[in-house]
């Protein structure tokens, strides 16, 4: 079974510029989350999806940072404009419904976000 | 102040054991966590504890808990190097919660 998936792996852009991050939960997941790791600081939560709805988006930073889920499959996360301090390690994770009693949550890779 | 702490580094020699430690702030936690990030890899949940236990042991590993102090701590016996990762401990609050705490991780070295 393909574990969780996360594209692109690394990505370079400038300030101003504009970056998708696109994350593949595990099939028949109904629960996506993303969350950062800012340089030196802690993993953060950012929000929740249960299938195409966004549960919870209290950890969003601001406006620029939008998230969908259109259809319930995969999901992105567009920085625009990116400003030097998104930079980091944005990590998407899922979890099947129902879940999680014990806060198991499926982790992919990461996509480390790096603005000059 | 953080609400998950624990140190940055650790190095032990292989054979030995290791010692994570964690504190956390708050006490209405429910379910306090492992993770484990290998090198180019995900996050793992390595093993968990429910607030109202104190130790949960699984092969080479033992989680204590002292709820008191708000301290965890993770052993691994007989440590190898493939133990060699980041260990990120974490919190949750309310049965089902979604929303993990992590402290900012501990990086193990094992030295052959």
């Amino acid at each position: 079974e393909a574990g969780v998936t996360q594209f692109p792996s690394h990505s370079v852009i400038e300030k101003g510029q504009t970056v998708t991050l696109r994350c593949d939960p595990i099939s028949g997941h109904d629960n996506l989350y993303w969350y950062r790791r800012v340089m030196g600081k802690e993993i953060k939560f950012l929000l929740h999806f249960v299938k195409e709805s966004k549960q919870d988006e209290s950890g969003m930073p601001n406006n620029r940072f939008l998230a969908e889920r259109t259809g319930g499959t995969y999901s992105t996360l567009k920085v625009q404009p990116a400003e030097l301090e998104d930079s980091g390690v944005y990590f998407c994770a899922s979890s099947p419904r129902g879940s999680p009693n014990t806060g198991e949550l499926f982790f992919g890779e990461g996509s480390r976000l790096t603005v000059l | 102040g953080e609400d998950v702490e624990q140190s940055l580094f650790l190095s032990v020699r292989e054979g030995d054991s290791s010692v994570i430690n964690c504190t956390y702030t708050d006490s209405s936690s429910t379910y306090l966590y492992w993770y484990k990030q290998e090198p180019g890899a995900g996050l793992q949940l390595l093993t968990y504890i429910f607030s109202n236990m104190d130790m949960k042991q699984d092969q080479r590993l033992t989680v204590l808990l002292n709820k008191k102090d708000k301290h965890l701590s993770l052993r691994i016996a007989d440590t190898q190097t493939g133990d060699s990762a980041i260990y990120f401990c974490a919190e949750s609050i309310g049965a089902g919660s979604y929303q993990l705490t992590f402290g900012k991780g501990t990086k193990l070295s094992v030295i052959p």
